[in-house]
Order: C-alpha cells, then structure tokens, then sequence
C-alpha cells in the first residue's frame, strides 16, 4: 500500500518554462513533506520542505504548495533550467511517529530541454 | 564539511552468499539511516539509530539483515544469505539529531547486484 505516490514517472519541459511535479499522499498523520532531487549515482539530497500549518513555502526558484484537504502537494520550479533535468522525490513524515522516519514517493524524472 | 561516506560503490555477489556495506555518517551527526532503493522505487528505510541505539527496525527483514552502530558513528549493515530480490541500491544517511526538520543527508549508495 503506498502511501506516497507520484503518478507521473516522467516530465519533461523546455528551458525557461515551468515545471510541476505533483504528489499525492493516504496517510493523514503526516504533517511534513519533503522533496528530495537525485542525480545519477549520487545519493539524494534536500530540495525544500513544507509544514501541514501552512500551504506554501518558497526558496528562489522551488515553491511547494500543500493542499490538505485533497491530500496533495505540489513543487513548482520557476524558470527551468538543464541543471534542473534530475529524479524529483517525494517524502512525508509525522511527527506524531517518535521515529520521524521519511516515506518517499517513487520518484518523477524531470529532463528540461535546453 | 564532509558528507556521508560509503563502501563500496558497487558489489557484485551470488545468492546465498553474505555482503557487508560500510557508512561514515557527517562528523556529529547522531541519528543514522539505513534505506534500501530497488530500481525504480523510493528509498525504503530499513532501520533507523540514534546514537548507537535502534528506533526503528520494524521494516528490516531480520532473518537475513542485520546492522550495528557501535560507538555511536560507523555503521555496517550484512545480508546473510543474499537473495535475488535484494538487489538495490543500499543508502545510508545521516542527520544532526532525531526530529522533523533535522535534515538527512544522503551518501552515494552502494550498488548490490545479486546474480
């Protein structure tokens, strides 16, 4: 039963334009999400995250946004560029789990094209 | 700041045979993670230390994995005996501390293929 899912294996999208990469969760004990980006033969490494007590949160280029109610968050990369061609994660947490343990989605791999 | 080490990279071994894989979480770093990631597939975690404690193992198959953090820093995480469907990429990470917004920092991996 997975509990994080990423329905879209793949994305691709022309330099400049905007990317979305969409995730969708079952569990309503998660309270914190997470991307995570991966480049080949590389371990993953922390893109941006978002509390369930707000609905965005912005870092230059990355936007989350968390629609609770739907269950469903949402990353938003504004202007794409080739360095961005990466395997996106999704993760969640709760901390109402005293491990805090990260459930990730089964990743979406994003190719901008120049 | 070095990041998280591992070894080896890649490991080529038959089923049944046993393998061992070695972490150097970032210098400080209390809490350490295990993940398995099949092809294809979000990294699974397998178990989960505080310290040279366990939190949270309930996911490792236990009748063939088993990993230790003595001292509190290095970890090995063993198969014995190798299965074919355990073939993956083994990720180990590290975080300051046990908690929502400690941030885990992965090593490269080590590639398993088990023939």
């Amino acid at each position: 039963d997975q509990q994080v899912k990423q329905n879209s294996p793949s994305l691709s999208v022309q330099e400049g334009r905007i990317s979305i990469l969409n995730c969708d969760y079952t569990n309503s004990m998660f309270d914190y999400f997470l991307w995570y980006k991966k480049y080949p033969a590389e371990g993953p490494t922390f893109l941006i995250s978002i509390s369930s007590i707000k609905d965005k949160n912005e870092d230059g280029r990355f936007t989350v946004f968390l629609n609770k109610s739907a269950k469903h968050l949402s990353l938003h990369i504004v202007p794409s560029q080739p360095g961005d061609s990466a395997v996106y994660f999704c993760a969640a947490s709760s901390s109402r789990a005293g491990s805090y343990q990260l459930t990730f989605g089964k990743g979406t791999k994003l190719s901008v094209i120049p | 700041e070095a990041g998280v080490a591992q070894s080896p990279r890649y490991k080529i071994i038959e089923k049944r045979q046993s393998v061992a894989f070695w972490c150097n979480p970032i210098s400080g770093h209390a809490t350490l993670y295990w993940y398995q990631q099949i092809l294809g597939q979000g990294p699974k975690l397998l178990i989960q230390f505080q310290n040279n404690g366990v939190v949270d193992d309930s996911q490792l198959p236990k009748d063939r994995f088993s990993a230790e953090r003595l001292k509190g820093v290095d970890s090995t995480l063993k198969i014995q005996p190798a299965k074919l469907e355990d073939s993956a990429v083994y990720l180990c990470a590290s975080s300051l501390e046990l908690g929502l917004t400690y941030e885990q920092y992965f090593g490269p991996g080590t590639r398993l293929t088990v023939t």
